[in-house]
């Protein structure tokens, strides 16, 4: 079983819906839960960072962590064709070392 | 802020020779620097971790004699492919983060191809 279990998808929405993604976890020491979003042939840009349980917010961005079941999501409101890209989330104990879901790449339709 | 530059963005090698990367964290100091390797349609697979002014650490199975890591600043840290191989192409991701912070900075990666 891998530290961290993510669909690949492929996931494909139309413009102006919400994405949903989520991860899995096994490892109950993670404690920093970030999503990452790549772009095809580049590197990896932080888009949301958490430490807690519960939701965070940021402008369409939101992040949800639920600790009890190992679980977290991130969702995109009135999602952007410009929003297409491979979607990465990450989590770490407390050594800095980041463990990766595979990525699920999302296509956002005109 | 929090932006991470990496030199070359692509370079094409011979066989056998050697390559240099660079990661530079631009506007923050990073006391320790991540190096990754991603291939096609794949995650990212941590390489090493380099902590400023001591030596790197490696993941199991990264030879750490021919993937070279120098940290000599805090804004500046080096991966060196020794006698690089074809099966040593890959996209090399690197990543910073910032003192006395969790967060991660990646650069935009070095697209490595050896003829």
């Amino acid at each position: 079983q891998k530290e961290v279990e993510q669909d690949p998808g492929p996931l494909s929405v139309p413009e102006g819906a919400i994405v949903s993604l989520n991860c899995t976890y096994s490892n109950s020491a993670f404690q920093y839960f970030m999503w990452y979003r790549q772009y095809s042939r580049k590197g990896p840009e932080l888009l949301m960072y958490t430490y807690s349980s519960g939701n965070k917010e940021d402008g369409r961005f939101t992040a949800q962590v639920d600790k009890s079941s190992k679980y977290i999501s991130l969702f995109i409101r009135d999602s952007q064709p410009s929003d297409s890209a491979t979607y990465l989330c990450a989590m770490s104990v407390n050594d800095y070392k980041l463990s990766f879901g595979a990525g699920t790449t999302v296509t956002v339709r005109a | 802020g929090a932006v991470v530059s990496q030199h070359p963005s692509w370079v094409i090698c011979k066989s056998g020779t050697s390559v240099k990367i660079e990661c530079r964290s631009l506007d923050f100091q990073a006391t320790t620097m991540f190096w990754y390797r991603q291939f096609p349609k794949q995650s990212l697979m941590l390489m090493a971790t380099s902590n400023e002014g001591s030596k790197a650490t490696y993941e199991q199975g990264v030879e750490k004699d021919k993937f070279l890591i120098n940290h000599a600043s805090l804004t500046l840290s080096t991966l060196t492919v020794t006698s690089a191989h074809p099966e040593d192409s890959s996209f090399y991701i690197c990543s910073a983060r910032r003192t006395g912070r969790n967060e991660q900075y990646f650069g935009p990666g070095t697209r490595l191809t050896v003829t």
